[in-house]
């Protein structure tokens, strides 16, 4: 069962535009949501956080949106850049237990210079 | 940068030979996680710890085994390697406590033949 799914699967924006990447999930007890970015041959590294009682996180180029009752959340990449280029994934737990996180299926992010 | 290792970065190895995979963090972390990924696929939870001596099985079912006997030390063991254990294998560790950070090791990629 897959709780948190993620679109698009792969994604190509120009030098300058602006990236989205929207999750969804089903879990209402969630309430820890990160995005983490991958580039090859490494693991992923958190890039920014949210919980769900703000609707909007900024930090420099990067803002997740929440939208508690429709229980979705995007990433969004301003003035994109080459080095922006990687894998990017969304995911989401709980604060009970281990606090597994549940990850997307991922998005492969191209910029073209 | 976080400190968190993985050893070797890369193994190919034969069909039946057991491997032992190397995790440790510098952090202190108690909950320390193993996960399989396909390059630039979805991450899957294979095995978790909540501490010294507790290991539980992740999500995705998996033949290998893993153990807890220091706190900055979680090796995955596969007793007869397959080439269906084909992958790469991520390590993570995090701090007690809700929303913190999840940090990962570099991944170790292994190959059986």
């Amino acid at each position: 069962q897959q709780q948190v799914k993620q679109s698009p699967q792969s994604l190509i924006v120009q030098k300058g535009g602006i990236s989205i990447i929207n999750c969804a999930y089903e879990n209402t007890a969630f309430d820890y949501f990160p995005w983490y970015q991958q580039f090859p041959g490494k693991g992923p590294a958190l890039l920014i956080a949210i919980r769900p009682d703000v609707s909007e996180k900024k930090e420099g180029r990067f803002t997740i949106s929440f939208n508690k009752s429709a229980k979705q959340f995007s990433l969004h990449i301003m003035d994109s850049q080459p080095g922006d280029s990687a894998t990017y994934f969304c995911a989401a737990s709980t604060r009970q237990g281990a606090q597994k996180l549940v990850f997307g299926q991922g998005t492969r992010l191209t910029i073209n210079p | 940068e976080a400190d968190i290792y993985q050893t070797p970065r890369y193994l190919v190895i034969g069909t039946g030979k057991k491997i032992t995979l190397e995790c440790s963090q510098t952090m202190g972390h108690d909950k320390m996680y193993w996960y399989q990924q396909d390059p630039g696929m979805e991450l899957h939870l294979i095995h978790y710890s909540y501490g010294v001596n507790s290991t539980e099985k992740g999500d995705l079912s998996s033949e290998s085994t893993v153990s807890r006997i220091r706190t900055e030390h979680f090796p995955l063991t596969l007793e007869s390697a397959r080439p269906s254990h084909t992958s790469q294998y991520l390590c993570a560790s995090r701090r007690q406590g809700w929303g913190n950070e999840q940090f990962f090791g570099p991944g170790t990629r292994l190959t059986v033949l």
